[in-house]
């Protein structure tokens, strides 16, 4: 079956640690996005793709990279510099275009900073 | 001002009642969803719509493009649909525009 797959579910880090969130998806979609919730608000937008090695800034995103190597995976790293980096994450894709068609949704990272 | 805007942010029903929740935005756009969250926090797609009306099961979902507004409607609630409901809109590099959700719960 296609989809999207987010890993770890948990994942904890101490201060001052990067850490490295997974998401693949095989549902040869070109676009990719990665969104934060925070409780009580709504998904932010941290960074998107549109096609392979090229990604842009979304409306959230210092103290976050990604890269897109593969149409098939979007990794987002949550660097030291991310102030409050305790949220959930959620990675998405779609076909592509300015048009959401298909859009399809991970299961989510919950990212706790101890 | 929120560009989605969702109302009520909190609903509580007796299991069997109708439900409406609703969605109001200020910003031109390609479509509309609506999605479902679970404690677990996965959402998944319910609808995704730019006119008219769509139904699945006892979901049903409407927009009115002129007034900036959609609906989403269930009938003969039940304790399984107790979720966050979410109204998204497309933004305009495909990415979505988030409300913040409406909690439902259904009691039995």
């Amino acid at each position: 079956d296609g989809g999207i797959t987010q890993s770890p579910k948990y994942l904890f880090r101490k201060e001052g640690q990067n850490v490295t969130l997974s998401c693949e998806q095989n549902l040869n979609h070109d676009a990719m996005y990665w969104y934060r919730q925070d409780p009580g608000q709504g998904l932010r937008l941290i960074y998107y793709s549109q096609i392979v090695n090229d990604f842009q800034k979304g409306d959230i995103a210092e103290g976050y990279s990604v890269s897109r190597e593969k149409k098939e995976s979007f990794p987002l790293t949550v660097t030291s510099a991310q102030k409050n980096p305790t949220a959930f994450y959620l990675c998405a894709s779609s076909i592509g275009g300015s048009f959401p068609y298909g859009y399809t949704f991970g299961s989510g990272t919950r990212l706790t900073v101890v | 001002k929120n560009e989605v805007e969702q109302s009520p942010q909190n609903l509580t029903a007796q299991e069997g009642e109708f439900i409406t929740i609703n969605c109001s935005y200020s910003v031109g756009i390609s479509a509309l969803h609506w999605l479902q969250q679970h404690p677990g926090g996965g959402i998944v797609s319910l609808f995704m719509l730019s006119s008219g009306k769509k139904k699945h099961g006892r979901l049903i979902a409407t927009i009115n493009i002129q007034e900036k507004h959609s609906s989403l409607h269930i009938t003969a609630s039940h304790p399984r649909d107790s979720a966050v409901y979410i109204c998204a809109v497309g933004g305009s590099q495909g990415n979505l525009i988030f409300g913040k959700g409406t909690k439902l719960s259904v009691k039995p």
